[in-house]
């Protein structure tokens, strides 16, 4: 069974700033995808960023990127120049290529941005 | 566009009493569908997951059932409520051929069980 764990139960970081969130996976297989999900107080949950694990490239969307370390199994998310609107809960997720769309998720990150 | 409807919003109920959370996904045909449960402080835990009508798969054994009585609608339901059954509870779809891995959720359910 897969296990996607995030260590860092909570962050803080100042509006403009730079912020990773860190995340650690378990798998034997070779084919899968991993995300990271954002989950606004009292707003629904949303895709972030997608990274096939057969590509070396790491994905970026807009203020998002990832660095995704296959061999260590890691998957790391970096916001650039941080909003007030990025303060969420974020998880980790994972797929393997043939689950049919059933992710697993990490505990989350839950993510302050401060003016 | 595709919108997702989760109600209610929150529910307190007694212990031992039913529960049905309901859940329905307007403008997409066969989607896939899915009940998460997020306890406090952990992630999210996939209860069950339909592919079709009345085509419903367990993840985890639990005092919690599902069904899809028609091709948009998903249901969560419990005949007798358990102190640990409280949560936030989230349903989603996913369409069939989009992009791997990406879910829409809906609002949330949140239940507290007393």
């Amino acid at each position: 069974a897969q296990t996607v764990t995030q260590s860092q139960p909570e962050m803080s970081v100042q509006e403009a700033e730079t912020v990773t969130l860190s995340c650690t996976y378990d798998t034997s297989e070779n084919n899968y995808y991993l995300f990271w999900y954002k989950q606004p107080p009292s707003r629904q949950m949303i895709l972030v960023i997608r990274q096939e694990a057969y590509k070396q490239q790491n994905a970026t969307e807009n203020r998002f990127s990832v660095n995704f370390q296959k061999a260590a199994k890691s998957f790391s998310l970096k916001i650039s120049d941080s909003q007030l609107g990025d303060t969420a809960m974020y998880f980790c997720a994972f797929m393997k290529g043939n689950a049919g769309n059933m992710l697993t998720f990490g505990g989350g990150t839950r993510l302050m941005v401060k003016p | 566009s595709q919108t997702i409807h989760q109600w209610p919003a929150t529910l307190v109920q007694p212990v031992g009493s039913p529960l049905s959370l309901e859940c329905t996904v307007e403008g997409t045909s066969n989607p896939n569908l899915y009940w998460y449960r997020q306890a406090a402080g952990r992630g999210l835990q996939l209860l069950f997951y339909s592919v079709g009508i009345g085509q419903i798969s367990s993840e985890v054994p639990q005092n919690l059932s599902a069904s899809r009585p028609q091709d948009r609608q998903f249901i969560l339901s419990s005949k007798k409520l358990l102190l640990s059954d409280s949560g936030f509870y989230l349903c989603a779809w996913k369409l069939i051929g989009g992009d791997a891995g990406e879910l829409f959720f809906g609002e949330g359910s949140r239940l507290t069980v007393l």
